[in-house]
């Protein structure tokens, strides 16, 4: 079965410090990552998809297909940053959400 | 250029009754996506429509949900009849080429008492 695993429901960091939101997924074939954010007030919006390998805002994220995993990184974390994360990954178009991680960075 | 706009924002019923929600995609997106997230679980999938048919409804949870998309441009889905498990925040996304980035509309949030 398609599963996508967030482990932490909130992440709670403050400003300057490195943060890492995980994901694990397991998924038949080659699916294709993607990250997306939902800020405080506004809609869920694409933050970073796997194949384009861009930098988006700071945060990177490194498939390791060995362990299934696409986590997201951000070197310094600054406090527009706290939202909520979404882990998807797609294979047939449609994204499979895990369940969020909130991320809050304090001043 | 206007997003994907959803309608009703908020619709609050009574079990048993009926409620329409509709959605706009960004205009030229052939995709459009329904999804919904019950209070406190992760967001699921519902269907995917390509211009006016389903390509994908594995998400619908059982018949008394019902989306069409005539025309291919629009997308309503009714929840008839309501109950109470089927509270949540629908919502609706759209994208040009398949698969894609998915633009997401605000969300219909149902309440059902």
């Amino acid at each position: 079965a398609q599963r996508v695993t967030q482990p932490e429901k909130l992440l709670s960091v403050f400003k300057g410090a490195p943060v890492e939101l995980k994901c694990n997924y397991s998924y038949s074939g080659s699916p294709e990552l993607f990250w997306y954010v939902q800020y405080s007030r506004q809609r869920l919006q694409l933050l970073l998809r796997h194949i384009s390998r861009e930098s988006i805002k700071g945060f990177t994220a490194d498939l390791n297909k060995g362990e299934t995993s696409f986590h997201l990184k951000k070197p310094f974390a600054q406090e527009e940053d706290s939202a909520m994360y979404y882990c998807a990954p797609s294979n047939t178009g449609k994204l499979i959400f895990g369940q969020g991680t909130t991320l809050q960075v304090k001043p | 250029e206007a997003g994907v706009t959803q309608f009703p924002s908020h619709s609050v019923i009574e079990k048993g009754q009926t409620v329409t929600l509709r959605c706009d995609p960004i205009s030229g997106h052939d995709n459009l996506y329904w999804y919904r997230r019950v209070m406190g679980k992760e967001i699921k999938f519902l269907l995917h429509f390509v211009k006016e048919s389903k390509q994908d409804e594995s998400g619908m949870p059982n018949n008394r949900f019902l989306a069409e998309r005539t025309g291919g441009t629009y997308s309503t889905l009714k929840v008839q009849p309501a109950e109470l498990e089927d509270s949540g925040v629908y919502f609706c996304a759209s994208s040009r080429n398949f698969p894609g980035e998915l633009f997401f509309g605000e969300g219909s949030r149902l309440t059902v008492l």
